[in-house]
């Protein structure tokens, strides 16, 4: 079936400009968790979202990022006014269960590259 | 929270050999432990996961053992083939939040 997918797969924007990451998890999933990897860095958690329950977004860097997920399904990444430090690959993953107690099935990644 | 520490960050082994990724947490409520494996370009992809209640896991080529008492685990790959080169992320969770906690990586590469 199916797999994470993620849109778009690279994105080059201006400092200052405004970014929307897009991540279309397995169908039936009922957590979603966003990372950023920065170059050569490990995995760093941003927001979960398990079912209906409130996100946790103790993982976001600051205001300037936010991500919501609709119907249980499709979730936004929106980063406003883009920093260079911002660019990195932006990860996408859903599990099952969720709780971080199953396998996460990762997109393949959008990288930001801000200018 | 959890803090998860990787070691080594790259490590270089001959065709046919052995590696060894090893990996402690902070945590002793964690007890879930996920190893996962990204190639260039790609998203991390699960490999081989334990939990606490046992002490080693093995599947075919890859091997994890984990000391609860230490709060270290590691993942052993023998007979190393060059389409294991690849970064290698261990993770834990199971903590007190629903959140999965990685290491940073080891960069391994098979050496023909």
């Amino acid at each position: 079936g199916a797999g994470v997918s993620q849109s778009p797969s690279n994105k080059v924007t201006e400092k200052g400009k405004d970014v929307e990451l897009r991540c279309d998890p397995i169908s039936g999933h009922t957590a979603l968790y966003w990372y950023r990897q920065s170059l050569g860095q490990g995995l760093e958690f941003l927001i979960y979202f398990q079912g209906n329950s409130a996100p946790d977004k103790s993982g976001l860097p600051s205001d300037r990022f936010s991500a919501e997920r609709t119907g249980g399904s499709v979730s936004t990444l929106t980063i406003q006014r883009t920093q260079q430090e911002d660019s990195a690959v932006y990860l996408c993953a859903s599990s099952l269960v969720g709780r971080g107690m199953d396998e996460q099935f990762f997109g393949p990644g959008t990288r930001l590259t801000v200018l | 929270g959890e803090n998860v520490e990787q070691h080594p960050s790259t490590l270089s082994v001959q065709e046919g050999d052995s590696a060894v990724i090893k990996c402690t947490y902070s945590d002793s409520a964690s007890n879930y432990f996920p190893w996962y494996k990204q190639e260039l370009g790609k998203g991390p992809q699960l490999i081989i996961d334990i939990r606490s209640n046992v002490g080693e896991k093995k599947d075919q080529r890859i091997a994890v053992t984990l000391n609860k008492t230490a709060k270290h685990f590691s993942l052993h790959i023998t007979e190393t083939q060059p389409e294991d080169s690849a970064v290698y992320f261990c993770a834990a969770s199971g903590s007190r939040d629903d959140k999965i906690i990685f290491g940073k990586g080891t960069r391994l590469h098979i050496l023909p």
